[in-house]
C-alpha cells in the first residue's frame, strides 16, 4: 500500500547549523509533497511544498528538493532558531485527479538548542 | 478568515462509551478529511469529504466509527462504542475544490484529543 518512510524520528542541532529531513515515498503516482510542522500542542502547519513538476523549493531559510525518480524528497532548512524546534511531518499525495488524502511519514522531533 | 475549529479539545471516556468529535471546516471549503494520529506515531488518513458525500473512508478502522458531513458544513465523527486503541488525537483538515483556486493545500485544526480508559 501507500507508505511514506520519514528520517530521522529525531534530530538535535545547535542554533545556527543546518537540519535536514528526509522522505521517501512508495505510491509513483504522487505528485504534491507537503511538509507540516507541529508545535506542542498546536495544530499542524503547512511550512513548504513542491509539486512533482518542480526540483527544488526555497522559502527563506526553508528549503525542499524532489527526486521522483528515486521517490526521495527532503527539507533543508538553514542557520536554526530554537523556535523552529517542533515536530515536523512530510508527506505525499495525488491531487487533482485523486482524492487527494495526505500519507505521511512517521515525524521527526527537531531540537535546537540554544 | 477563521480557521479550522475542532470541539472538543480534550475527552476523556471510559471503554465502551461513546464520544462524537466535532469539527468546523473554513467556511467555503468542500473538501474536508479526519485524520488521526495514535500515541506518536504517524498521522493517518481516516476518511474524505466533498460536501456531504463520502469520496473516500479507507482509512476507517471499523464500523465502530461513522462519520457525517449533513449539509456539507460540519462533519461529525462519532466512535461508539470506544476501544482503547481508539485514544490519539482526532485531526480535522479541510481544502479547496478544484477550480475554484489551491485545492492542494489542506489547512489543520488543533485536534481532538481522545483518551480511552
Amino acid at each position: 500500500g501507500e507508505n511514506v518512510e520519514q528520517h530521522p524520528s529525531t534530530l538535535s542541532v545547535q542554533e545556527g547549523d543546518s537540519a535536514v529531513i528526509k522522505c521517501t515515498y512508495s505510491d509513483s503516482a504522487s505528485n504534491y509533497f507537503p511538509w507540516y510542522k507541529q508545535e506542542l500542542g498546536k495544530r499542524p502547519q503547512l511550512i513548504i511544498d513542491i509539486r512533482s513538476n518542480v526540483g527544488e523549493k526555497k522559502d527563506q531559510r526553508i528549503a525542499v528538493t524532489l527526486n521522483k525518480t528515486a521517490k526521495h524528497f527532503s527539507l533543508h532548512i538553514t542557520e536554526t532558531q530554537p523556535e523552529d524546534s517542533a515536530v515536523y511531518f512530510c508527506a505525499a499525495a495525488r491531487v487533482r485527479s485523486n482524492t487527494g488524502k495526505l500519507i505521511f511519514g512517521q515525524g521527526t522531533t527537531l531540537q535546537v538548542k540554544p | 478568515e477563521a480557521g479550522v475549529t475542532q470541539f472538543p479539545s480534550h475527552s476523556v471516556i471510559e471503554k465502551g462509551q461513546t464520544v462524537t468529535l466535532r469539527c468546523d471546516p473554513i467556511s467555503g471549503h468542500d473538501n474536508l478529511y479526519w485524520y488521526r494520529r495514535v500515541m506518536g506515531k504517524e498521522i493517518k488518513f481516516l476518511l474524505h469529504f466533498v460536501k456531504e458525500s463520502k469520496q473516500d473512508e479507507s482509512g476507517m478502522p471499523n464500523n465502530r466509527f461513522l462519520a457525517e458531513r449533513t449539509g456539507g458544513t460540519y462533519s461529525t465523527l462519532k466512535v461508539q462504542p470506544a476501544e482503547l486503541e481508539d485514544s490519539g488525537v482526532y485531526f480535522c483538515a479541510s481544502s479547496q475544490v478544484l477550480g475554484q483556486g489551491p485545492t492542494d493545500t489542506q489547512y489543520f485544526g488543533p485536534g481532538t484529543r481522545l483518551t480511552v480508559l
